[in-house]
């Protein structure tokens, strides 16, 4: 069972465009939804996350879009540049499940921006 | 402050032979979880380790085992390897603030195991 449901699962966008990466979940439980940027060799790094209690979180060219109702969120990033060109996962835990805490993961997105 | 650090980055083994990792969590945080990534199943959680027991363990043969030492350090032990246990193996600490776990985990680089 995919609890973590990600869209598209690659996405190219032209330099200053707009990249838009949807995620939907099927647990409720789920309280904290982190965004993680992914480059070939690396580890995952946390790029954004936001709880439940808000319907939008911005950090630089990076917005999450949160609806609670519709169990969807979504990673805008705004005025794309060649160097965002990664993976990017969203992932969801539930972190008041203590011992059973762990991070479901999205299958991930390829974007690539062209110059 | 150093990163989650992960060892050996790359390994080549055979099929039927054991295989063991090591983490190095950041300093200071005292839960270490290993995830598998492969390009069919992307990321999976394994287990996670806090003060040296298991916490919580995914849906992964027992051929799959972890342990934590006291200073936080943590391997993971894959016995009789298989060809589709070609993968990242990933390691990500996290920091407890008053007994609290902080949901943010952060990722080593990762350790590429190729099975032949």
């Amino acid at each position: 069972q995919q609890q973590v449901k990600q869209s598209p699962q690659s996405l190219i966008v032209q330099k200053g465009g707009i990249s838009i990466i949807n995620c939907a979940y099927e647990n409720t439980a789920f309280d904290y939804f982190p965004w993680y940027q992914q480059f070939p060799g690396k580890g995952p790094a946390l790029l954004i996350a936001i709880r439940p209690d808000v319907s939008e979180k911005k950090e630089g060219r990076f917005t999450i879009s949160f609806n609670k109702s519709a169990k969807q969120f979504s990673l805008h990033i705004m005025d794309s540049q060649p160097g965002d060109s990664a993976t990017y996962f969203c992932a969801a835990s539930n972190v008041g499940s203590g011992s059973n805490y762990k991070l479901t993961f999205g299958k991930g997105t390829l974007l690539t921006v062209n110059p | 402050k150093a990163g989650v650090t992960q060892t050996p980055r790359y390994l080549i083994k055979t099929r039927g032979q054991q295989v063991t990792l090591s983490c190095s969590p950041i300093s200071g945080h005292r839960s270490v979880s290993w995830y598998q990534q492969t390009p069919g199943q992307g990321l999976q959680f394994l287990f996670e380790y806090f003060s040296e027991t298991q916490r919580n363990k995914g849906n992964f043969p027992g051929r799959f085992s972890g342990r934590q030492f006291s200073n936080s350090r943590s391997e993971m032990n894959v016995s009789t390897l298989e060809l589709g246990d070609s993968a990242l193996y990933l390691c990500a600490s996290s920091l407890h603030h008053r007994g609290v776990r902080q949901e943010t985990q952060y990722f080593g680089p990762g350790t590429r195991l190729l099975v032949l």
